[in-house]
């Protein structure tokens, strides 16, 4: 049971290149997330899925674009780079209702 | 709206030393509350979580804490603080779908 698995672990990009960052989860969750975080500033949303086929924007959507392509799998886009998105990215999922978060291991992505 | 509070950007505590982080929160309606830690290059970890009932809940790694309603607050603590507790800290909101996240507490150990 691997629970949360994101890839790739670390990126580098060049500002104005392209890529997306994988998610799957293997716990039958419904929901899931991606989150960033940047020093001081904690773990801000990013997108969410409530479940399969539904997305919806959290605190700071612009620059990305996320896939909910299956139950399992939730994927985040970054089609054009840009250095302000050099952070950490962390996927989570959770089953319904009021329950915890289970987290990756994160992907540290910097842009030059 | 929805907001966490951690004042303590960061605390130095000795190794044995107890240890209390602070965790203001903003709800409008019964709040679900959870501590995660995160050790360095890792994910986020559940310590431990209050929905209702007990306002004491225990987690792992022998941490407490306890919501008090009338402080809007969730404060972890643990009695002895070990050098493996190094990490960073942060607490959160559910409401709804979502989490809010506090910025994180560092916690430094020192022999």
């Amino acid at each position: 049971n691997a629970g949360v698995t994101q890839t790739p672990k670390f990126q580098v990009l060049k500002t104005g290149q392209s890529m997306t960052l994988q998610c799957a989860q293997d716990m039958n969750h419904n929901s899931m997330y991606w989150y960033r975080q940047d020093p001081g500033m904690g773990l801000r949303l990013i997108y969410y899925s409530a479940s399969e086929g539904t997305t919806d924007k959290g605190e700071v959507p612009n620059g990305y674009n996320v896939s909910r392509l299956n139950k399992r799998e939730f994927s985040l886009r970054l089609e054009s780079a840009a250095p302000s998105q050099t952070s950490v990215y962390f996927c989570a999922s959770t089953l319904p209702g009021s329950t915890e978060a289970f987290f990756g291991q994160g992907t540290r992505l910097t842009v030059v | 709206a929805q907001s966490v509070t951690q004042p303590d950007i960061h605390i130095t505590v000795s190794e044995g030393a107890s240890l209390e982080l602070r965790c203001n929160y903003s709800y409008g309606a019964t709040p679900y509350l959870f501590w995660y830690v995160q050790s360095p290059g890792q994910g986020l970890q559940l310590l431990l979580k209050y929905f209702s009932g007990d306002t004491l809940v225990q987690g792992i790694k022998g941490f407490e804490a306890e919501f008090k309603r009338s402080q809007s607050s969730f404060n972890l603590r643990k009695p002895s603080v070990h050098w493996s507790d190094a990490a960073e800290y942060f607490c959160a909101v559910q409401a709804g779908n979502q989490f809010y996240f506090g910025t994180g507490t560092s916690l430094t150990v020192i022999p």
